[in-house]
């Protein structure tokens, strides 16, 4: 089993869909939780971090289920600049620094 | 901002070359990384350092090494290259202390070709 796992999509929608990407890890200790968008040909930036509240930031709000080992984000109102892979970062529980990610979803909003 | 700057953005080299990829970071901080990135095969950890001179294997550490002479800089080296190196590679950089949201910044890769 991957220690971080999404569905590689791609999601196609239109403009202003509300769309939704989920991710599961596989480490109960986990303690730090992060989305990262990645262009074609760029390199990972960070979107946000997740919060065991959840938060919001602007369009974005993350999700983390601590039982279900469950992290999510939804994009509301999708723009054609949100196309991207959104990558689902867990950090190491063994405090080195290290992060494990996912493969990405593929996000393409189309006009 | 954070910075994080790398080398070169698109090299070419050939089967047996030696290679560098240096990278440099402006904010302070103790750990660095070097990932590289292949479709279907996401970000993988070759090597990482959480201080000066020092250094640890990360997923797939074989054909590479690596150098950290200075808090700012972080080398990979390819011995010796061969063409299943060609791939995308990423240096990031973060703090080292384990605040929850402290994470990593990425320079914009370096995508390396070996004939």
């Amino acid at each position: 089993r991957k220690e971080v796992e999404q569905d590689p999509g791609p999601f196609n929608v239109p403009e202003g869909a509300t769309v939704a990407f989920n991710c599961t890890y596989s480490n109960s200790a986990s303690q730090s939780f992060f989305w990262y968008r990645q262009d074609c040909r760029k390199e990972p930036k960070l979107l946000m971090s997740v919060y065991s509240s959840g938060n919001e930031d602007g369009r974005f709000t993350a999700q983390l289920n601590r039982a279900s080992q469950y992290i999510s984000l939804l994009i509301r109102d999708s723009k054609l600049s949100d196309s991207a892979t959104y990558l689902c970062v867990v950090k190491d529980p063994s405090n080195t620094g290290k992060l494990i990610f996912g493969q990405g979803t593929t996000l393409q909003v189309k006009p | 901002d954070v910075k994080v700057t790398q080398s070169s953005r698109y090299l070419v080299k050939r089967t047996g070359e030696k290679v560098f990829l240096e990278c440099v970071q402006d904010m302070d901080h103790e750990n660095m990384f070097w990932y590289r990135q292949d479709p279907g095969l996401g970000l993988r950890l070759i090597y990482f350092s959480y201080d000066v001179k020092m250094k640890e294997k990360g997923d797939i550490p074989e054909g590479y090494s690596v150098s950290r002479e200075k808090k700012e800089r972080f080398s990979l080296i390819l011995e010796s290259a061969s063409t299943n190196q060609t791939s995308m590679y990423l240096c990031a950089s973060s703090f080292r202390l384990a605040v929850s949201t402290d994470t990593q910044y990425f320079g914009p890769g370096t995508r390396l070709t070996v004939l």
